[in-house]
């Protein structure tokens, strides 16, 4: 069964530049979920899209951005970098945005600030 | 980690042993889905389990909730080597929180052969 894609898996970027991540999901599925889990930790959320509508939002730094597209794709823009984003970066797309729907993970993109 | 608290934080097992995991929360939830991390890798989906569900069945995977004590167990049945992983239970609170998951700190389980 298709699965959620990501890309890139992996990204090093130097502090202050700008990084772009994308996220493809599931078939059919309509929204997407972005969380960020530091090295040792648990995953926070970012930010949600439902029907390419921002849904929910979570500890985003304003430095990022996000958003979905016609094709329910979404990308994540992470700018002005600092050390402290380095860090797994997951996107997760469900069928209808409501509980209870369980939200599949794709592999994630490792994300090293240096 | 906002929502609360795994314990153990480390287990450590043999092979064919149980291996029972617990998670509280803090707050009221929609349903409480268990997912499994291999070393910096994708979060698997276990199993879900709803609030107004006790106890839930998947294979060699038990889940029981208490939402009286905001509390859910994970037990896995007959552990294997390949079970060596991080365990995450996650909530979801449902209402204008839309589905997004809240996750607790994990235990990360090693099953020795």
């Amino acid at each position: 069964a298709a699965g959620v894609i990501q890309s890139p898996r992996h990204l090093i970027k130097e502090k202050r530049e700008t990084a772009t991540l994308k996220c493809y999901p599931i078939p059919r599925h309509d929204t997407v979920y972005w969380y960020q889990q530091g090295p040792g930790q648990d995953p926070q959320f970012l930010i949600s899209f439902y029907e390419k509508m921002q849904s929910d939002k979570g500890s985003i730094p304003d430095r990022f951005s996000a958003q979905q597209f016609s094709d329910y794709h979404s990308e994540l823009n992470m700018s002005s970098l600092e050390l402290g984003d380095s860090a797994l970066y997951f996107c997760a797309s469900s069928l209808g945005r409501g509980s209870p729907e369980t939200q599949y993970f794709g592999p994630g993109t490792r994300l090293l600030v240096l | 980690s906002q929502q609360g608290e795994e314990d153990p934080q480390a287990l450590s097992i043999q092979e064919g042993e149980n291996a029972t995991m617990n998670c509280s929360y803090k707050t009221s939830i929609n349903n409480l889905q268990w997912y499994r991390q291999n070393s910096g890798r994708g979060l698997v989906h276990l199993i879900l389990i709803r609030s107004n569900e006790r106890e839930k069945h998947s294979g060699r995977l038990r889940v029981t909730l208490d939402t009286s004590k905001k509390s859910s167990s994970l037990l896995i049945t007959a552990s294997r080597a390949a079970d060596t992983a991080s365990y995450f239970c996650a909530t979801s609170a449902g209402g204008t929180s839309y589905g997004k998951l809240t996750f607790g700190q994990g235990t990360i389980l090693t099953v020795h052969p």
